[in-house]
């Protein structure tokens, strides 16, 4: 049972604009939420996360926002880079470090 | 960030036998350290927590006589398809947990292996 998901296999933005990337997920255990950058035949690497007592964490163009009562977060890229090209995962952990991915949003922005 | 191996990045085996992958923590020691699995256009999925010094703890739906897990020193995991199928055939990714702090975002992931049954 998928308890993340990101509902959008694939998303394409011109190269200056926001990309929006979203997250849904249905354990209410869940207190630490994260986002991958992931490139093909290598392992994802860690981009940035928030913790469930805040709603946004900022990291130079990188924002992730969560909205708890809808179990829903998003990853706002601005302004957006062809080399932001990849696949992002989502992640969710709570009880222990193991995380629940996503099955990712192939991003691809466009000069 | 730390950096996190996998040996070999690539294996193609015939049906039935084994297949062994490597995973290492090159420059810290962990403790603990997780398989993933990916199917194509999949989510990665986890498939065990592995724990130095004992054994490892698998998901629920992942055989562990299948895939055996020994965590034998602080900076290596390896992971063994036993028998292996063409089922079995996906991307396996590791996982390692940087002390001290243990922090979700420092669980840093090795490249991958593509294992390949046919």
């Amino acid at each position: 049972d998928q308890q993340v998901k990101q509902n959008s296999p694939s998303l394409s933005v011109q190269e200056g604009r926001i990309s929006i990337l979203n997250c849904d997920y249905t354990n209410s255990m869940f207190d630490y939420f994260l986002w991958y950058k992931k490139y093909p035949a290598e392992g994802p690497t860690f981009l940035i996360s928030i913790s469930s007592i805040k709603d946004k964490n900022e990291d130079g163009r990188f924002t992730v926002f969560l909205n708890k009562s809808a179990k829903h977060l998003s990853l706002h890229i601005v302004p957006s880079q062809p080399g932001d090209s990849a696949v992002y995962f989502c992640a969710a952990a709570g009880s222990g470090y193991a995380l629940n991915f996503g099955k990712g949003t192939s991003l691809l922005v466009t000069p | 960030g730390a950096v996190v191996s996998q040996h070999p990045s690539w294996v193609i085996c015939k049906s039935g036998t084994s297949v062994k992958i490597e995973c290492r923590s090159l420059d810290f020691q962990a403790t603990t350290m997780f398989w993933y699995r990916q199917f194509p256009k999949q989510s990665l999925m986890l498939m065990a927590t592995s724990n130095e010094g004992s054994k490892a703890t698998y998901e629920q739906g992942v055989e562990k006589d299948k895939f055996l897990i020994n965590h034998a020193s602080l900076t290596l995991s390896t992971l063994t398809v036993t028998s292996a199928h063409p089922e079995d055939s996906s991307f396996y990714i590791c996982s390692a947990l940087r002390p001290p702090s243990g922090a979700y975002n420092e669980q840093f992931f090795g490249p991958g292996t593509r294992l390949t049954v046919l």
